[in-house]
């Protein structure tokens, strides 16, 4: 079946602006998770849905992201005010239910995202 | 708290060499640990996971790991090296239990040289 998918695999925009990036999951998977991998470093949590809502969202840096899944599928990671720290790449992943922490958990091929 | 270090930015070995890519780790509860390979331009892929039993977990790939309590490591192995297998190494905990996402190391780069 297909794995997780991302898009789009590149954004560039300029500082200031607002972006949205989408995920699409594997399909019955109950979990998606968000993850931003800066250069050099290992993927670091941002926010998790079991379902649609967001179970944790410990890892979002600041009020300026959010992310939504308001149909327990897709989901979108969206930045406002877009700084130039932002910029790195965006890793989505889903597993069935997060009660069984047993699950690994599948990658999309993650957005590239750089502020200028 | 959780964490994992992975003390090699860089590993080289000759192909058909014994590989090792180093992982230890710290968590309060029980650990579930992982490990993903990450090939240029992909995104990261399930390798093999220990949660219990066996201390000796078998994964994609011929790669295997040892999950060490007392030293607190899992350290990934391979018996032979392929030239393919160079890429970007990640391990990975989940405290259980505890928080639901997974901690990464920094990574290891394993070039595999021919």
């Amino acid at each position: 079946g297909a794995g997780v998918s991302q898009t789009p695999s590149n954004k560039v925009t300029e500082k200031g602006k607002y972006v949205e990036l989408r995920c699409d999951p594997i399909s019955g998977h109950t979990a998606l998770y968000w993850y931003r991998q800066s250069l050099g470093q290992g993927p670091e949590f941002l926010i998790y849905f079991q379902g649609t809502g967001a179970a944790d969202d410990s890892g979002l840096p600041n009020d300026r992201f959010f992310a939504v899944r308001p149909e327990g599928s897709v989901s979108t990671l969206k930045i406002q005010r877009t700084e130039r720290g932002d910029s790195a790449v965006y890793l989505c992943a889903s597993s069935f239910q997060v009660t069984l922490p047993s699950y690994e958990q599948y990658f999309g091929p993650g957005t590239r995202l750089t502020v200028t | 708290a959780q964490s994992v270090a992975q003390p090699e930015d860089q590993v080289n070995v000759a192909e058909g060499n014994p590989l090792t890519v180093k992982c230890t780790y710290s968590v309060s509860g029980n650990p579930y640990l992982f490990w993903y390979v990450q090939y240029p331009n992909r995104g990261l892929q399930f390798l093999l996971k220990y949660i219990t039993g066996d201390n000796l977990v078998k994964g994609s790939y011929g790669f295997e790991a040892e999950f060490n309590k007392s030293q607190t490591s899992f350290h990934l192995k391979k018996p032979s090296a392929l030239v393919s297998d160079s890429a970007l190494y990640f391990c990975a905990v989940r405290d259980n239990p505890g928080a639901n996402n997974l901690f990464f190391g920094t990574g290891t780069r394993l070039t595999v040289i021919p």
